[in-house]
């Protein structure tokens, strides 16, 4: 059975400063792991994906998150962050077992960005 | 391309009542799925298909049926609404897997507001 753990509901960061939304997740096999947004009543789109190849995951908008197997982790990470990433945020892990797309979401974490 | 539609963006229904949320997608995907979204519960899934002629459970199928005629369509139906079914509910659909890739990106539509009184 696959898992994922947002470890934060809220986060909430001064424009320009670093974002880090942490992710936990626990799968049986080699796990494909994605980070979607979801803006104010917008469907979800994909920030950045991982699946096996570098470790070290670049997505748009200048975020990425690093793949470490030794910690089960998959946090998401900016340097300097804008106005317009206050959103929702979602950890999702994804493997092969039983077949099928399946994805197992989060709960969430929903970025508070302040001027 | 349109991507991922679904109609409609918004219904109210009494208790009792049934009614069927559309999805289409126009990428010719083979994989699609229906999920809900609850506050705090993230996106759970309901059902999925892997194919024309080809669907199955996800997490909480209960009060739900889905049928897959054509690639482009997956309509969700709602059998008899209940209050717990308020939610919102988004389709996706992606690619299958890739050998040695894994799981592609799922492309979801815009999402049905839907209130059981």
């Amino acid at each position: 059975a696959q898992s994922v753990t947002q470890l934060d509901s809220h986060v909430s960061v001064s424009e320009g400063t670093p974002v880090l939304l942490r992710c936990n997740y626990s799968s049986s096999y080699s796990p494909s792991l994605f980070w979607y947004v979801q803006h104010p009543n917008k469907g979800l789109q994909l920030l950045l994906k991982y699946t096996s190849a570098a470790t070290l995951v670049k997505g748009i908008n200048g975020f990425e998150a690093e793949f470490k197997k030794s910690e089960t982790s998959f946090h998401l990470t900016k340097p300097s962050a804008h106005m317009s990433d206050a959103a929702e945020y979602f950890c999702v892990v994804s493997d092969l077992t039983g077949g099928g797309n399946k994805l197992t979401f989060g709960t969430g974490t929903q970025l508070k960005v302040e001027l | 391309n349109a991507g991922v539609t679904q109609t409609p963006k918004f219904q109210v229904l009494k208790t009792g009542q049934s009614m069927t949320l559309q999805c289409a997608q126009d990428m010719n995907h083979e994989y699609m799925s229906w999920y809900r979204q609850d506050p705090g519960m993230g996106l759970r899934l309901i059902h999925y298909s892997v194919g024309a002629g080809i669907t199955d459970q996800g997490e909480v199928p209960n009060g739900y049926n889905v049928s897959r005629s054509t690639t482009e369509d997956f309509p969700l139906r709602l059998l008899s609404a209940a209050p717990s079914q308020t939610s919102v509910y988004f389709c996706a659909s992606s690619y299958p897997p890739t050998s040695g890739r894994g799981h592609n990106e799922q492309f979801f539509g815009p999402g049905t507001r839907l209130t059981v009184l």
